[in-house]
């Protein structure tokens, strides 16, 4: 199975300063026939099912605020809030659809400085 | 609007069986690959099983190998799982999940339901 790591577990950062959350694979999940990162991002907030933000490692989903955005290839990956909102405290996860098992990474709780 | 309604969670004794059902509507639900995905109280994600439109490519995650079934009647819209032998570990908000068409990522899930194992 691909372990998925994240760090840190949990971060607070003050409005409108940049929030990094890091998420490291096991195994690369680069599939090398379409050059395609197996990799998502979810936001989740207290009491709701998650949310899909990213996928393919830096593609937005419809409707997600461009000041999130994600990077990273093989490995290690990154999810990057530009100016962090109020309404961004939340959990975020990394999941890798590589293969399954799919799994998630920990977590990364968000909240505000 | 796109809707994925999960019913049949509850309190069940370590050993029970009890059946999930997610009804899906607002989307041609027979040409969508669908997952289960669940948490337990407090804690993170963990992906369950996932069974593409036609039940021709069904996979679980080890943890419920060999005790959970998922399947689907796509002339009902419904996805379920079938949850058998089931043990306190199995506690969690079941969260039924639609890939996005044609890729193996979840976009849009239900508001769950809780399935609690204890005696």
């Amino acid at each position: 199975d691909i372990v998925m790591t994240q760090s840190p577990d949990s971060l607070a950062v003050s409005l409108g300063e940049r929030a990094t959350i890091n998420c490291k694979s096991s195994q690369s999940v680069l599939y090398n026939s379409n050059n395609k990162n197996y990799l998502a991002w979810y936001q989740q907030k207290p009491g709701q099912p998650p949310k899909l933000l990213i996928y393919w490692a830096s593609t937005r989903e419809s409707g997600v605020p461009d000041r999130f955005s994600g990077s990273g290839s093989g490995t290690d990956f990154t999810l990057t809030i530009s100016s962090l909102q109020a309404e961004d405290v939340a959990t975020y996860y990394c999941q890798q659809y590589y293969n399954t098992p799919y799994t998630f990474g920990q977590g990364t709780k968000l909240e505000i400085k | 609007e796109v809707q994925l309604v999960e019913s049949g969670g509850g309190l069940v004794k370590p050993g029970g069986s009890l059946r999930l059902s997610c009804e899906a509507s607002g989307f041609t639900f027979s040409t969508y690959t669908m997952n289960w995905v669940r948490q337990a109280p407090g804690k993170g994600l963990e992906w369950v099983s996932v069974i593409s439109s036609g039940s021709t490519y069904i996979h679980y995650a080890d943890s419920v190998k060999g005790r959970f079934t998922i399947s689907r009647d796509n002339a009902k819209n419904s996805l379920y799982l079938q949850m058998n032998s089931l043990r306190a570990e199995d506690t969690a908000v079941y969260y039924c999940a639609r890939d996005r068409s044609g890729d193996d990522i979840p976009d849009y899930w239900g508001q769950g339901t809780l399935v609690t194992v204890s005696s």
